[in-house]
């Protein structure tokens, strides 16, 4: 099936980092959803975008819509261990296409 | 708010047999989604309900697998006939819809299937 494209596909940063990491697609979404998911676990949500060129925050988490409607981005200020994990972008239509379309994830690995 | 539960949460079954799981919703919410996901992957959409009815199924979803949810609340998902490519974690999530509601879907832990 389709996956948006998720970059980069992998991360390797020290505790207290900035990380940033994006997807992309060819089709429109009318919203973006981030989650993060740990080995063995369902995604968890993180932050959720419903407008093109929205910008929303949860704690040291910030997200923006982009304003094509076609991007999306993900920063986390000062990493923690925590943090470390699979996060995934996911696009939803809206036009009586109900599914999540998933990005191909972005593994996050905090070296001591 | 007791959150979205799966059951069960692994499953190891031989080529063949037939296994079904359950989801719970989050109390409320009136849409029900499967999904699966592959080692290296994001999860793929199977299957979404709207209360008891199913909306839209992916080709994915092979004759092999059926998904109900009877009342509109709980929903199980079986296959039957296992082959070893069904090995998979299979995702239950949930939202509500409805006017000025904005779409947010919220996943269960996962039931993790390995068949022999």
């Amino acid at each position: 099936g389709q996956q948006l494209n998720q970059s980069p596909q992998s991360m390797f940063i020290q505790e207290g980092e900035d990380v940033s990491m994006n997807c992309t697609s060819s089709s429109i979404f009318n919203t973006w959803l981030w989650y993060k998911q740990d080995p063995g676990e369902g995604p968890v949500l993180l932050i959720a975008l419903y407008k093109a060129g929205e910008l929303t925050s949860n704690g040291r988490l910030t997200a923006q819509f982009g304003i094509t409607r076609k991007d999306s981005f993900l920063n986390i200020s000062a990493s923690i261990p925590s943090d470390v994990g699979i996060y995934f972008c996911a696009g939803l239509s809206n036009f009586g296409n109900e599914k999540l379309t998933f990005g191909t994830g972005t593994r996050l690995t905090i070296i001591p | 708010d007791t959150g979205v539960s799966q059951d069960p949460r692994h499953k190891i079954t031989k080529r063949g047999q037939n296994v079904t799981f359950r989801c719970d919703p989050i109390s409320e919410h009136n849409r029900l989604y499967w999904y699966r996901q592959t080692l290296g992957q994001g999860p793929e959409f199977l299957t979404y309900f709207q209360n008891e009815a199913q909306l839209e199924k992916s080709r994915l979803l092979s004759d092999r697998f059926s998904a109900e949810r009877p009342k509109g609340s709980f929903s199980t998902l079986e296959i039957q006939r296992t082959e070893q490519g069904d090995s998979a974690m299979y995702l239950c999530a949930s939202s509500t819809m409805g006017t000025g509601v904005q779409e947010t879907q919220y996943f269960g832990p996962g039931t993790r299937l390995l068949v022999l």
